[in-house]
């Protein structure tokens, strides 16, 4: 079992659409949770990061965590074609700063 | 401000020769991560810096593989007997844990990557 699961996609939502991607991790003891962005070419750049149990909204972009699941996901809502990226889930581990970044999903989303 | 940079930007290589790659951390980041990423897949964990704490090399492939942070700044990636599947891109964080609100939050800054091709 990988240490941090994403379904690869492609994800292809349609202009205004809400997008939901998922991440599922086998640390139980898990702390921090991130998502990243990254364009095709481009480096990855943090877009959200949670930490407790609930929701965490930040303008278009709301992230969901659920421990007890091991889960974590990302709504982006109204989306828009600039969102067209590979998203990064990434876990921080139990006792250090060691991250471990799922393979991540990529989306697209259609004018 | 300068973020983190990395050289060189493409190094092409023949099969059995050594490279090293090179990370400059954004100033005053005491946390530095080498990851490597494939082509379309995600980042596989390399070796994580933290100050003058002995580094994390659990992610290091195998021995052909070292890196080094000198003055806990600059940090330089080896790459020894380079084989074919080596050939990815190579990318670099760091990130400021002194600045971290509860010890939870950890932003890394990442590179503009350096792509490693072995013939």
């Amino acid at each position: 079992q990988k240490e941090v699961e994403q379904n690869s996609g492609p994800l292809s939502v349609p202009e205004g659409a809400i997008a939901s991607l998922n991440c599922t991790y086998s640390d139980r003891g898990s702390q921090s949770f991130f998502w990243y962005r990254q364009y095709s070419g481009k480096s990855p750049e943090l877009i959200m990061f949670i930490y407790s149990n609930g929701d965490k909204e930040d303008g278009r972009f709301t992230a969901q965590l659920n421990k007890a699941s091991q889960y974590v996901s990302l709504l982006i809502r109204d989306s828009q074609p600039s969102d067209s990226a590979t998203y990064l889930c990434a876990v921080r581990n139990t006792g250090g700063f060691k991250t471990i970044f799922g393979a991540g999903t990529r989306l697209f989303v259609k004018a | 401000g300068a973020g983190v940079s990395q050289s060189p930007s493409n190094k092409v290589t023949e099969k059995g020769k050594d490279v090293e790659l090179r990370c400059d951390p954004i100033s005053g980041h005491t946390a530095l991560y080498w990851y490597r990423q494939s082509l379309g897949q995600g980042l596989e964990f390399l070796i994580y810096f933290q100050g003058n704490s002995a580094p994390d090399k659990s992610g290091l492939p195998s021995d052909r593989f070292s890196a080094e942070r000198t003055g806990g700044s600059v940090s330089t990636l080896t790459i020894q007997r380079t084989q074919q599947e080596d050939s990815a891109v190579y990318l670099c964080a760091s990130s400021s844990p002194g600045l971290e609100r509860n010890y939870r939050y950890n932003e890394q800054f990442f590179g503009p990557g350096t792509r490693l091709t072995v013939l």
